[in-house]
Formats: structure tokens, C-alpha cells, sequence
């Protein structure tokens, strides 16, 4: 069975870093694109980018580029959604996801993991 | 950057009635890669249409999905109770993949 388990949420202050992690289990992780798609009340749903773990391609939304970095270690079958400097429009729940193929609508979902930025 | 416009905001009706959801693109969607998902409170999304009339794994005959170019359909015949949750539409054929803002099923 195809899991994502993402890491728990976070609290944190303006400019500070954060790197949040996506497990993958129940598949060959590096095979597979994984990406990240970010939740707010007034944007809705927001595709981040998408990494390929076996070469690390990685395709970002021109709206995100620079603003995330998207990153995975296939030795733990983990990808991470990593900020440099953290504002407060960060805040959303961030879901990973695993489209079946490239280009591919999101069949599998961890369970999210909100990130609060607040001074 | 495709902009996909849902409508209507909220859709009321009775289990048992049949919902018709409209989606339209600001531009033509390159293969009619066009998804839908359900969302119920404090879950994921879940893949329920992809290619714009397939349905996903597990999901029942129930749910159907129909348009191309530009104008999108998700019908959900026999309304189940389980099936009032918000809908989003995205098209996964241009970069970036978008979604539209969504429309609210809800109890009549």
C-alpha cells in the first residue's frame, strides 16, 4: 500500500528556515515524481513543484521558484519542502503528493502538515 | 497560466438528486488533462477523475467525468450522503498545474 507520511506541524517567526519531510512507503520511491501542493483559505490549492528522486529534476511553479526548495534523500525514501526565510504568507497546510506519471494528476496524498508563521 | 473557473460556489441538494459541476478553463487543456478531487473536512484531497472521464482506483461508478477543450463536467448521480464535500477541479496539462477555486456540495 502507497503511504506518505509527512511531518508534524510548526510554529514559527518571520525569517527563520524550515524543512518539512515526506516518507514514502509501499513503492520504489526513487521511480516515482513526488511533489508538493500547498493549502490556504484564500488561495485554495497552489502546485509547488515536483522533484524526480532517481535524478533530481525538479520543476517549480514560476510563482514559487525561489521562494522553496524542493529536495529528497533516497536512501530514506524521503523528499523535503525547505524555506530559507520564512513570512508570514507562508502559512498553509503543505501536502506532499505522488501523480501516477509526468505529467500526472495527484493520485496519492500524505496527510498535510500545517506551517503557522507568526511574530 | 490556465485559470480554471468553478461553478456553481455551492451547490445544494438532496440525497438521492443528481450534481452537475461545472468547470471551465481559460484556455484549451493540452490532452484534456483535466483531474477532479474531493475534499471533506480535515482530510486530503482525493483523485476521484483524471484524463477528464476516468475515474481513479476504488471510486464508484456513481462519480463521471465529461467535457474537453475548455468546459468540464463532474456528475454525481444518486447523491450519497458521504459524497456532500468540497470539489476542485485541476488541469495537470501546462505548467504549472492549477486548481480551481472549488465548489461546496451541501445538504438541501
Amino acid at each position: 500500500e502507497v503511504q506518505l507520511v509527512q511531518s508534524g506541524a510548526e510554529v514559527k517567526k518571520p525569517g527563520e528556515s524550515l524543512k518539512i519531510s515526506c516518507r514514502g512507503s509501499g513503492y520504489n520511491f526513487a521511480n516515482y515524481w513526488i511533489g508538493w501542493v500547498r493549502q490556504t483559505p484564500g488561495k485554495g490549492l497552489e502546485w509547488l513543484g515536483i522533484l524526480y528522486p532517481i535524478d533530481s529534476d525538479t520543476r517549480y511553479n514560476p510563482s514559487f521558484q525561489g521562494q522553496v526548495t524542493i529536495s529528497a534523500d533516497n536512501s530514506i525514501s524521503t523528499a523535503y519542502l525547505h524555506w530559507g526565510s520564512l513570512r508570514a504568507s507562508d502559512t498553509a497546510f503543505y501536502y506532499c503528493v505522488r501523480p501516477f506519471g509526468f505529467p500526472g494528476p495527484a493520485q496519492y496524498w500524505g496527510q498535510g502538515t500545517l506551517v503557522t508563521v507568526s511574530s | 497560466e490556465i485559470v480554471l473557473t468553478q461553478s456553481p460556489g455551492t451547490l445544494s441538494l438532496s440525497p438521492g438528486e443528481r450534481a452537475t459541476l461545472s468547470c471551465r478553463a481559460s484556455q484549451s487543456v493540452s490532452s484534456n488533462y483535466l483531474a477532479w478531487y474531493q475534499q471533506k473536512p480535515g482530510q486530503a484531497p482525493r483523485l476521484l477523475i483524471f484524463g477528464a472521464s476516468r475515474r481513479a482506483t476504488g471510486i464508484p461508478d456513481t462519480f463521471s467525468g465529461s467535457g474537453s477543450g475548455t468546459e468540464f463536467t463532474l456528475t454525481i448521480n444518486r447523491l450519497d450522503p458521504e459524497d456532500f464535500a468540497v470539489y476542485y477541479c485541476q488541469q495537470y496539462g501546462s505548467s504549472p498545474y492549477t486548481f480551481g477555486q472549488g465548489t461546496r456540495l451541501e445538504i438541501k
